[in-house]
């Protein structure tokens, strides 16, 4: 059974300051890994996504996502926040399962930018 | 279509009442999912399709939610005698090719129910 903890319900970051949103997951097989942002009142848009080629992944909106197999995460990076960045993020693990995709989400965490 | 497209946007249903949720997948795409998210969760798996076949609902919370995709494009979530446990926003995502863990799922703005 594959499960995803994303660490952090609420991060606040103040403009132009690096962000870090935290995703730990669990899967039995070789799981492929998304983050997902929704802005309020909006669908899920893709960010970016791992599928065990590169183990760092550059993502749209200058994100960036780390694979750590060993540590079992797949951390959210932006060297500088916006405005603009102020959604929930949702991370996402993918396995096949009974023959087809098996997505399961985290809880999500609401980012917070400051002026 | 350029992307997943949903009906209606907003529902507000009287309890008891039966409500249709449509979907409108990117064209081509062979499966099908519906989400549900309540406020400030995350979206948590209802059904999934692979063409017109219902191969998971596993996620389906009661015999009161039904759901299907005849012709394997458009697909309809029936809530009957809606509760007030059922508000939600309910989100339906596509892909092209199933069974690949990579394939990116796109997903639709969702239809938000109220239920009073």
């Amino acid at each position: 059974a594959q499960s995803v903890t994303q660490l952090d319900s609420h991060v606040s970051v103040s403009e132009g300051t690096p962000v870090l949103l935290r995703c730990n997951y669990s899967s039995s097989y070789s799981p492929s890994l998304f983050w997902y942002v929704q802005h309020p009142n909006k669908g899920l848009q893709l960010l970016l996504k791992y599928t065990s080629a590169a183990t760092l992944v550059k993502g749209i909106n200058g994100f960036e996502a780390e694979f750590k197999k060993s540590e079992t995460s797949f951390h959210l990076t932006k060297p500088s926040a916006h405005m603009s960045d102020a959604a929930e993020y949702f991370c996402v693990v993918s396995e096949r399962s009974g023959g087809y995709q098996k997505v399961t989400f985290g809880t999500g965490t609401k980012l917070q930018v400051i002026p | 279509g350029a992307g997943v497209s949903q009906s209606p946007r907003y529902k507000v249903a009287k309890r008891g009442q039966d409500v249709a949720l449509r979907c409108d997948p990117i064209s081509g795409h062979v499966s099908l999912f519906w989400y549900q998210q309540a406020l400030g969760q995350g979206p948590e798996f209802l059904t999934y399709f692979q063409n017109e076949a219902q191969l998971d609902k596993s996620g389906l919370p009661s015999d009161r939610f039904f759901a299907e995709r005849p012709e394997g494009s458009v697909s309809t979530l029936k809530i009957q005698r809606t509760q007030q446990e059922d508000s939600a926003v309910y989100l339906c995502a596509s892909s092209l090719i199933p069974g690949t863990p990579g394939n990116t799922i796109y997903f639709g703005e969702g239809s938000w129910l109220t239920v009073v």
